[in-house]
Parts: C-alpha cells; sequence; structure tokens
C-alpha cells in the first residue's frame, strides 16, 4: 500500500479564496483524522470519521472550515475564505476499525495564505 | 478533555548517549499511549506505543515507561546516533481519537 496520500503537497494562496485539502486514506483503514500543525499549538486534531461519519468535529476552529468524506477512499477539508492564521501544515491520518490503535499519517499539505 | 503535557521541548544530547522524553496525561481513562517520530518535510510516523496494561516495552533501543497511578510514561532511547535527530511526539488516547503533546525536538550532536 502507498499509505495515506494527500494533496497537494503544497498550496499557497491569496487571503479570501477557498482552499480544498484532500486524502486518500490506507484500503481497509476506516477511521480518519485531519489534524493542523502549527509551531504555536503543535499538532491539533481538528475533525475525525469513523466508517465515512463525522465523530467528533469539536476542534475544528471556525465555520470556515468544513469536512467532507463521502466514501472510504476520499476526504476533503476545505477552508472558504482562507485567511493569514490558517497557515499551517495538515495532516491526515487513517487507522483501523474505529478504536484507537496504530494512526498512519500521509505525508501533509503546507498551506501558506498570504 | 484529555490534556497531554510533553517536556522538555529541546533537547541535545551526544552521540552514544541516552535521551528521555517525558509526558503526562490528565485523562485516567486513557489506554492507549503511542510516540510518533517526525522528520523534516514529513508526517509522524509511529515508532513505539504501550498500552495500560503494561508498565513497559522495549524495541531495540527504544524504550516505554508507563506510570499509570501518576499518569506519566516516558520515552528512552539508548546509545543515540544522529539519525535519532527529529521531534517526537507523544500521544494518550481520549474518546477514541488521539491527544498529542507538544513535541520534542532532540538534536544528537556526532
Amino acid at each position: 500500500d502507498a499509505g495515506v496520500i494527500q494533496s497537494p503537497r503544497h498550496e499557497v494562496t491569496e487571503m479570501g479564496q477557498e482552499v480544498t485539502l484532500r486524502c486518500k486514506p490506507i484500503s481497509g483503514h476506516n477511521s480518519l483524522f485531519w489534524y493542523r500543525q502549527t509551531m504555536m499549538r503543535g499538532l491539533e486534531l481538528l475533525i475525525y470519521f469513523n466508517n465515512n461519519v463525522p465523530i467528533d468535529d469539536s476542534g475544528m476552529p471556525e465555520d470556515r472550515f468544513s469536512a467532507k468524506m463521502p466514501n472510504a477512499s476520499f476526504s476533503t477539508l476545505k477552508i472558504q475564505p482562507s485567511e493569514p492564521r490558517d497557515s499551517a501544515v495538515y495532516f491526515c491520518a487513517s487507522s483501523f476499525e474505529g478504536r484507537v490503535t496504530e494512526a498512519f499519517f500521509g505525508q501533509g499539505t503546507r498551506l501558506t495564505v498570504v | 478533555g484529555e490534556n497531554v503535557e510533553q517536556h522538555p521541548s529541546t533537547l541535545s544530547v551526544q552521540e552514544g548517549d541516552s535521551a528521555v522524553i517525558k509526558c503526562t496525561y490528565s485523562d485516567s481513562a486513557s489506554n492507549y499511549f503511542p510516540w510518533y517520530k517526525q522528520e523534516l518535510g514529513k508526517g509522524p510516523q509511529l515508532i513505539i506505543d504501550i498500552r495500560s496494561n503494561v508498565g513497559e516495552k522495549k524495541d531495540q533501543r527504544i524504550a516505554v515507561t508507563l506510570n499509570k497511578t501518576a499518569k506519566h510514561f516516558s520515552l528512552h532511547i539508548t546509545e543515540t546516533q544522529p539519525e535519532d535527530s527529529a521531534v517526537y511526539f507523544c500521544a494518550a488516547s481520549w474518546g477514541g481519537k488521539l491527544i498529542f503533546g507538544q513535541g520534542t525536538e532532540l538534536s544528537v550532536k556526532p
């Protein structure tokens, strides 16, 4: 398996624009997590899905952030409108069975909002 | 909610020395404690984990200890090598998800 695949690897956008980050989890995994990493706040969990259903979105910072998982092999994290303070590295991770076990991380998307 | 504190934030050791990173957690219901290593430009990668029914686990040069009563766990790296230089994160399970510590930047000087 190729592991968790995220795209794009880097994204530079202007303030106010819509940004969509994409994630393909490991085949067979049924839990998917979106994390944001910044120097100030470290790794923050934004939202996680189990069997394509959002279970906990309490980490989503604002209504500008939304996430979807239309099927078991694809998820998106959307920011609309984007702001400079959204600049961070966004990671997607997946694991098996919904219980806490080894979570595999993607390479991340480095987002810069100017 | 769960809170995980990690110390130190930076650690510099000489090659061959040992390195110890410590974490504390707040929720006694947590039962899974992984450690991740993150190299520059990459995602975190699991290096070792421990469950609450075990007090210690070892894998070659890496070991993790867990004290459930005190709610703290530690990562021990022996005979450090320059390739051990990275950021290390501890985490604790809570409500089906992982809550991470702030990270420790380990530098191993040759």
